[in-house]
């Protein structure tokens, strides 16, 4: 079965202090891998698609890599404002050629100052 | 700046009344997803429209929930008779798919519609 998780859970980090998001993914034939992120309130907001493994791309304080078997969301000298919800998300064929995006539960992070 | 409008934004209503919630995807793409946000079951596809046809509402309980896209502009999503557990978070997303999310393309979220059925 097409599974997306997501770890930790919740990430409780210091400002400035670096870590790292992981999202591990059992699809196969990866098409593609997605990162959102979600603030209180809102919808999703896209992030960046990572296409190959090896593949990287970033953002500001933020850096996405790709696997083949999982991704990570590296977060640099994070600051308050990158508080919210990480989801990331990956493709599946279901019906004629459709595709949806399945996602992960999401990693809760915050940022104390 | 380009944004999927859903409304109404926050909705309590008592069990067993109907509940519609609207969509205006962004002008020109012809996906429409329906997605419904819970704690313990994070996102969750109900319907999803290609180019205005349903593709598939596999997603839905087929017996209070239905799916309609009148026009380009206008996506609905129906809950009739609403139930508590109903209670969540509704987003709509559309996006331009020519032929898979992988290429090039992704999907834009609404803010979604809060419901709350008592």
């Amino acid at each position: 079965e097409d599974q997306v998780t997501q770890s930790p859970e919740a990430l409780r980090l210091q400002e400035g202090e670096s870590s790292s998001l992981n999202c591990s993914y059992t699809v196969s034939g990866l098409r593609g891998l997605f990162w959102y992120r979600q603030d209180p309130g809102k919808g999703p907001e896209f992030l960046f698609t990572l296409y190959s493994a090896g593949e990287e791309k970033e953002k500001e304080r933020l850096k996405a890599t790709l696997t083949k078997k999982e991704s990570f969301l590296h977060i640099t000298a994070p600051k308050p404002e990158d508080s919210a919800t990480y989801l990331c998300a990956v493709p599946i064929s279901f019906f004629q050629g459709a595709q949806k995006l399945v996602f992960g539960q999401g990693t809760r992070l915050t940022i104390n100052p | 700046d380009a944004r999927v409008t859903q409304t109404p934004r926050h909705k309590v209503t008592e069990m067993g009344q109907e509940v519609t919630m609207r969509c205006q995807p962004i002008l020109g793409h012809n996906t429409v997803f329906w997605y419904r946000q819970t704690m313990m079951q994070g996102l969750e596809l109900l319907a999803y429209f290609r180019n205005r046809a349903p593709l598939d509402d596999s997603g839905m309980p087929k017996d209070r929930f239905s799916a309609e896209m009148p026009d380009a502009t206008l996506a609905t999503l129906k809950i009739q008779p609403s139930e508590p557990r109903d209670s969540a978070v509704y987003f709509c997303a559309s996006g331009l798919v020519i032929e898979e999310l992988s290429s090039g393309n992704t999907i834009y979220f609404g803010e979604g519609s809060w419901l709350t059925v008592v």
